[in-house]
């Protein structure tokens, strides 16, 4: 089983519902991360979490919210989602020792119609 | 800021000759760099970091990468490419600004090697 398992992998929706995206993970690490990849973009950071009270907003976070229901659970909301938030969102891990290296979901496709 | 520039969209390289993947970054401080590679419909893999130490860094699948400081340049590099390394890759810095540890991520690189 994956350490990272995200859930949808894949989901086509349209425009103005709401959508969840769901994280959990089995590492034990304290801090969760949500990303967006768009092609030539790379990855932007959306929201990030180091412990369940704490939550703090990355580069791109209008639009979306999150909720850290516990240390191994993570969620990505999109309230009302728009067709530029068409794109691949990854979920990622990392311990608090360390360097700093992700551990990475294997991606939900979010499509708005 | 914290950042990394992968200026190449593609890269292209037959089979069996020596591939390299430019990444330079723009840190204040120490950096610590990272190269991922992302295979189709997969996540990100870890392949290699630099914190201290050695200039070249050994990884994942045969991967090295050399880091050079006086051209802030951290490039990933394989003796002898082969098809299965066409995927895109991605170089990240680490970014501890406001106490927090997050990376930030270069745009990808696409390599192609050819049979």
């Amino acid at each position: 089983d994956a350490d990272v398992t995200q859930t949808p992998r894949n989901r086509i929706t349209k425009t103005g519902k709401r959508i969840m995206l769901e994280c959990s993970q089995t590492k034990g690490h304290d801090r969760m991360y949500w990303y967006r990849q768009d092609p030539g973009l790379g990855l932007r950071l959306i929201y990030y979490s180091f412990d369940v009270k704490d939550i703090n907003k990355g580069e791109i976070s209008d639009g979306y919210s999150v909720s850290r229901q516990a240390q191994a659970k993570f969620s990505l909301s999109l309230e009302s989602a728009i067709p530029n938030q068409t794109a691949l969102y990854f979920c990622a891990t990392t311990g608090t020792s360390g360097t700093g290296e992700l551990f990475f979901g294997e991606g939900s496709r979010l499509t708005v119609l | 800021a914290q950042s990394v520039a992968q200026p190449e969209d593609q890269v292209n390289v037959a089979e069996g000759n020596p591939l390299t993947v430019k990444c330079t970054y723009s840190v204040s401080g120490n950096p610590y760099l990272f190269w991922y590679v992302q295979y189709p419909n997969r996540g990100l893999q870890f392949l290699l970091k630099y914190i201290t130490g050695d200039n070249l860094v050994k990884g994942s699948y045969g991967f090295e990468a050399e880091f050079n400081k006086s051209q802030t340049s951290f490039h990933l590099k394989k003796p002898s490419a082969l098809v299965s390394d066409s995927a895109l890759y991605f170089c990240a810095v680490r970014d501890i600004s406001g106490g927090y540890n997050k990376l930030i991520f270069g745009a990808g690189t696409r390599l192609a090697v050819h049979p």
